[in-house]
């Protein structure tokens, strides 16, 4: 069976601080990962994919499979960076396991 | 630009109701998809389908079915409402099994 964790329901920082959202997965095979994120009033996109290894909007994401695990950094935090994220992770029959979210406030 | 549609934002529906929510996608995607998305569950996929006709069961398809007789359009069925079945849900549509394209979502409340 595969399984995504988010441990933080709601994370709250402050404008120009760090951020890392916390993604946990279970498979027992080799994962694909991805970070999704809904901004308010906007419908559902893909951020980053951890296979292309790119940067999207200051944010990074590493697979350690060591750890199992795929954290969303960014170093300096935004206000527009506040919204719902979402870890997920395709296995081998090809469905998205979404985890249950985590929601970030960037206080001004 | 991909473009799922919705066929509604909001809907309120009576228990026992049948319900249809239409989902339709203009980029001739093979893979179509619907979630439900509930505060502190995250989303939840009920059904995929990866053809015309075709369909597999999500995660959680118990009173739910779908319908695709034509590539561009998934249907969802509730079959006969019921309140804990009061949920946003999403539509997505993929071409791989890679980035899936959501819809703007339907909030469906059942009273």
């Amino acid at each position: 069976a595969q399984r995504v964790t988010q441990p933080e329901k709601l994370l709250s920082v402050f404008k120009g601080a760090p951020v890392e959202l916390k993604c946990n997965y279970s498979y027992s095979g080799s994962p694909e990962l991805f970070w999704y994120v809904q901004y308010s009033r906007q419908r559902l996109q893909l951020l980053l994919r951890h296979i292309s290894r790119e940067s999207i909007k200051g944010f990074t994401a590493d697979l350690n499979k060591g750890e199992t695990s795929f954290h969303l950094k960014k170093p300096f935090a935004q206000e527009e960076d506040s919204a719902m994220y979402y870890c997920a992770l395709k296995g081998s029959n090809y469905k998205l396991t979404f985890g249950k979210g985590t929601l970030l406030t960037v206080n001004p | 630009d991909v473009k799922v549609t919705q066929s509604s934002r909001y809907l309120v529906k009576r228990t026992g109701e049948k319900v249809f929510l239409e989902c339709v996608q203009d980029m001739d995607h093979e893979n179509m998809f619907w979630y439900r998305q509930d505060p502190g569950l995250g989303l939840r996929l009920i059904y995929f389908s990866y053809d015309v006709k075709m369909k597999e069961k999500g995660d959680i398809p118990e009173g739910y079915s779908v319908s695709r007789e034509k590539k561009e359009r998934f249907s969802l069925i509730l079959e006969s409402a019921s309140t804990n079945q009061t949920s946003m849900y999403l539509c997505a549509s993929s071409l791989t099994w890679d980035e899936q394209y959501f819809g703007p979502g339907t909030r469906l409340t059942v009273t």
